[in-house]
């Protein structure tokens, strides 16, 4: 898993399994989360967000989920595939009611997909 | 319609000389932002503006200059470079929505080296 401030982790996976990445993120007043996709030399790609009165969102082959109580997220990957490789980070934002407009990131997961 | 586009991709510096990095969006977005991103860590703030002629200082602003004449356009110099400031910028743009931020969009980068 993966927490703000932590060490780089790594997750390796067959293809075709599914993927769970986690994030634990830290400020109890966020309210809008992101999970971004990067590849190797590229920028990084919007996958899925979720507001706080949210506790899940799916798309398409992801759902994130989110639980305030012990502020965690969690990235899930169906049917995981080679492409999918890639380092995946959390952010987190304090939108609601103020004019905060910083994401923090978390340090990303390392996900390996093996043929 | 092209997103964020940054220039260079490239750039090699000697300490002490000054650049600017530019970065471009297309998408009428009122929030731009540029972090710089080093090995095994997440994406750190540098600045950010939240509209044309408006801009802050994010998490590590030293050594470093913006500024916001236009929607459009959010240019990031380097002052005087030094070898730590060897890594990878992202610029990004976003929009404000349900008080706080949407549609993050980064762009692919610049690798900037401070020999």
């Amino acid at each position: 898993g993966e927490s703000v401030g932590l060490h780089l982790p790594t997750l390796s996976v067959q293809e075709g399994d599914n993927s769970i990445i986690n994030c634990a993120y830290s400020n109890s007043a966020s309210d809008y989360f992101i999970w971004y996709k990067q590849e190797s030399g590229k920028g990084p790609q919007f996958i899925i967000d979720i507001r706080s009165n949210m506790d899940k969102r799916q798309g398409q082959r992801v759902t994130v989920l989110l639980n305030k109580t012990v502020k965690h997220l969690s990235l899930q990957i169906a049917a995981t595939q080679p492409g999918d490789s890639a380092v995946y980070f959390c952010a987190e934002n304090l939108g609601s009611g103020g004019s905060n407009y910083k994401l923090t990131f978390g340090k990303g997961t390392l996900l390996t997909v093996n043929p | 319609n092209a997103g964020v586009t940054q220039t260079p991709k490239f750039q090699v510096l000697k300490t002490g000389q000054s650049m600017t990095l530019q970065c471009a969006q297309d998408m009428n977005h009122e929030y731009m932002s540029w972090y710089r991103q080093d090995p095994g860590m997440g994406l750190r703030l540098i600045h950010y503006s939240v509209g044309a002629g408006i801009t802050d200082q994010g998490e590590v602003p030293n050594g470093y200059n913006v500024s916001r004449s236009t929607t459009e356009d959010f240019p990031l110099r380097l002052l005087s470079a030094a070898p730590s400031q060897t890594s990878v910028y992202f610029c990004a743009s976003s929009y404000p929505a349900f008080g706080g931020l949407y549609g993050y969009t980064f762009g692919s980068g610049t690798r900037l080296t401070v020999v």
